[in-house]
């Protein structure tokens, strides 16, 4: 079985850019995850799917992140404008019909 | 929402010691508590998980305990090795299956 896939796996940017990344889930897993995590913090939830639909996005600051996932499957998450505080390990994560979350192996995000 | 703490941050034990990281949650609809092991530069990975109908559950030198009255769980470890050595975190799973993770204690494994 596949696991979670995401690219790009690092990206420098200076602020003010924009930046997407991309998630592909493990086949058949309808809930997907978006964490931020800054270095020496936990993973921080950004947006929760599930299929195409969102469940939570209580803590993606919706005035420069967008996230999608069109057709329930892959997804992307965007940020436009980057400030330096974005600067953080995106992880993307899904789960099937169990508990337990798969990770995908992160996109590292440099703002300068 | 759901809150999550651990502690501690910071953890050295020699080698063949025990280990034991603490976290308490506050949703009371909270039902499954992961533990993560997390590696420099490298993914979140699953350790152990309990739900929470059971109180204890174990693997080999990894243990979780739950108290879902107190609204805590804690990670044991025994016979720590050097490869032990690496940030954990715990995470509880509350309403609408969102996850919510601990700030993580990083373990140093003195040889």
């Amino acid at each position: 079985e596949a696991g979670v896939a995401q690219s790009p796996r690092y990206k420098i940017i200076e602020k003010r850019q924009s930046v997407a990344f991309w998630c592909n889930p493990i086949s058949g897993h309808a809930t997907l995850y978006w964490y931020q995590q800054i270095l020496g913090q936990g993973p921080k939830l950004l947006i929760q799917f599930q299929n195409n639909g969102v469940v939570d996005d209580s803590q993606l600051p919706k005035d420069r992140f967008s996230a999608e996932r069109l057709k329930g499957v892959d997804s992307t998450l965007k940020i436009q404008p980057a400030k330096l505080e974005d600067s953080a390990v995106y992880l993307c994560a899904s789960r099937g019909f169990t508990y337990e979350q798969y990770f995908g192996p992160g996109t590292r995000l440099t703002v300068t | 929402g759901e809150n999550v703490e651990q502690h501690p941050s910071t953890l050295s034990v020699q080698e063949g010691d025990s280990a034991v990281i603490k976290c308490t949650y506050s949703d009371s609809a909270s039902n499954y508590f992961p533990w993560y092991k997390q590696e420099l530069g490298k993914r979140p990975q699953l350790i152990i998980d309990i739900r929470s109908n059971v109180g204890e559950k174990k693997d080999q030198r990894i243990a979780v305990t739950l108290n879902k009255t107190a609204k805590h769980f804690s990670l044991h470890i025994t016979e720590t090795q050097p490869e032990d050595s690496a940030v954990y975190f715990c995470a509880a799973l509350g309403g609408y299956q969102k996850v919510t993770f601990g700030t993580g204690t990083k373990l140093q494994v003195i040889p």
